[in-house]
C-alpha cells in the first residue's frame, strides 16, 4: 500500500528556516515524481513543484521559483520541502502528492511573531 | 503552465437536486499517447486532506458514489452530482496532470441550498 506520512506541525517566527519531510513506503521510491501542495487559511490548493527522486530533477511553479527549495534523500525514500526565511505569509497547509494521486496527510505551518 | 478556470466559485443547490461544476483548461490536457484526458476532480472537507473522486475525466474512483460523475475533453470538463446528498457539501478542484506542474482550478464551494 502506498502511503505518504508527512512530518508534524510546526510554529516558527518569521526569519527563521524550515525544512518538512513527507517519507514514502509502499513502492519503488525513485521511480515516481513526488510533488508538493500549498494551501493557504481558507484557500485554494496551489501547487509548488515537483522532483523524480531518482535524477534529482526539480521543477517549480513560477509563484514558488526561488522562496522554496525541493529535494529528497533516496536512502530513506523521503521528500523534503524548505524555507531558509519564513515570512508570516508562508503559513499554511503542506502536502505532499505522488504521482498516481497519492496524497500525504499535510503539514501545517504557522509563521508568527 | 496550464491555466484551470472553474464556474462557479460557489453554488448552492437543494438536496436530491443536480449541481454541475465546469472547469476549463486554457490548453488541451488530452495525451495522444494513451487517448486518455489528464483530468481529476477532488473534494475537499473541512480540517482533511483533498479526495480524489475522479481520474482521466470520467473514470469514478473506486468507492466513490455512482451519483458522482465526469465528463468532457480537451479543455472544456465538468463535474455532475446526479442527487446532492448533504454529505456532498465540500470545495471542489479540478486538476490538471497533463503538464509536470498538475495545476488546479481555483474550487468550487459546494453548498446546500
Amino acid at each position: 500500500e502506498v502511503q505518504l506520512v508527512q512530518s508534524g506541525a510546526e510554529v516558527k517566527k518569521p526569519g527563521e528556516s524550515l525544512k518538512i519531510s513527507c517519507e514514502a513506503s509502499g513502492y519503488i521510491f525513485s521511480n515516481y515524481w513526488i510533488g508538493w501542495v500549498r494551501q493557504m487559511p481558507g484557500k485554494g490548493l496551489e501547487w509548488m513543484g515537483i522532483i523524480f527522486p531518482s535524477e534529482s530533477e526539480t521543477r517549480y511553479s513560477p509563484s514558488f521559483q526561488g522562496q522554496v527549495t525541493i529535494s529528497v534523500d533516496k536512502s530513506i525514500s523521503t521528500a523534503y520541502l524548505q524555507w531558509s526565511s519564513l515570512t508570516a505569509s508562508d503559513s499554511g497547509m503542506y502536502y505532499c502528492v505522488r504521482t498516481g494521486h497519492y496524497w500525504g496527510q499535510g503539514t501545517l505551518v504557522t509563521v508568527s511573531s | 503552465d496550464i491555466v484551470m478556470t472553474q464556474f462557479p466559485d460557489s453554488l448552492a443547490v437543494s438536496l436530491g437536486e443536480r449541481a454541475t461544476i465546469t472547469c476549463n483548461s486554457s490548453q488541451s490536457v488530452f495525451s495522444s499517447t494513451n487517448n486518455k484526458n489528464l483530468l481529476a476532480w477532488y473534494q475537499q472537507k473541512p480540517g482533511q486532506p483533498p479526495k480524489m473522486l475522479i481520474y482521466w475525466a470520467s473514470t469514478r474512483k473506486s468507492g466513490v458514489p455512482d451519483r458522482f460523475s465526469g465528463s468532457g475533453s480537451g479543455t472544456d470538463f465538468a463535474l455532475t452530482i446526479s442527487s446532492l446528498q448533504a454529505e456532498d457539501v465540500a470545495v471542489y478542484y479540478c486538476q490538471q496532470y497533463h503538464s509536470i506542474l498538475c495545476n488546479f482550478g481555483q474550487g468550487t464551494k459546494l453548498e446546500i441550498k
